[in-house]
């Protein structure tokens, strides 16, 4: 079967850094999405992974290694405003999305 | 950037009728689009995948026959609830791909509340 594993929740402190991991295991691989959604919200776009490595967008990271299936999410100099739920998606063989159940980040000042 | 639109935002109905809602691609032409459902505090269920001119694909354990989709455009599809009770209370959001591309573009949602 398909799956994807994520923390359920995650504590961090503002201007801190936290790394939210997800573990997957698909039927075939076409990208790995992270995408953000606050509560009562729609879910974001954050990040794309095809490759392995590391992707930088300001504040965010999103780390792939598809040997491992394995991926993080790097958020540095948290601001309040960060928390929320990060959800982490596969795209499979179909190009279907397969969705994690989502890691709740609270931020404390 | 792309973006998606849903109608309406909330409704609250009664129990026994039928709502519809409304997911629209307003600046791409969307090949296939998705409906997710979302209950308090848990991930989103994709419900069903449709692509523009033909039958929706639903996911396994969703009632094609209460959940009605049409995508009758490559800038539109419905999602009729019909019948509603309220354990179909939730939040709907619908999501949009474009020819070129394999990001998912959301729309901002549509609260359902049966009572």
């Amino acid at each position: 079967g398909q799956n994807i594993d994520q923390p359920t929740e995650m504590t961090a402190t503002e201007g801190a850094i936290v790394q939210i991991n997800c573990t997957y295991q698909t039927s075939g691989f076409n990208g790995l999405f992270w995408y953000q959604q606050h509560a009562g919200e729609a879910p974001t776009f954050l990040s794309y992974n095809v490759l392995d490595g590391l992707e930088e967008k300001g504040r965010f990271s999103s780390f792939l290694s598809r040997s491992k299936g394995y991926s993080y999410l790097l958020l540095k100099e948290l601001q309040m405003k960060d928390s929320a739920s990060y959800l982490c998606a596969v795209m499979d063989s179909n190009y279907q999305l397969i969705w994690g159940a989502g890691t709740k980040l609270i931020i404390k000042p | 950037g792309a973006v998606v639109s849903q109608h309406p935002s909330w409704v609250i109905c009664k129990s026994g009728t039928s709502v519809k809602i409304e997911c629209r691609s307003l600046d791409f032409q969307a090949t296939t689009m998705f409906w997710y459902r979302q209950f308090p505090k848990q991930s989103l269920m994709l419900m069903a995948t449709s692509n523009e001119g033909s039958k929706a694909t639903y996911e396994q354990g969703v009632e094609k026959d209460k959940f009605l989709i049409n995508h009758a455009s490559l800038t539109l599809s419905t999602l009729t609830v019909t019948s509603a009770h309220p354990e179909d209370s939730s939040f709907y959001i619908c999501s949009a791909r474009d020819l070129s591309g394999y990001e998912q573009y959301f729309g901002p949602g549509t609260r359902l509340t049966v009572t």
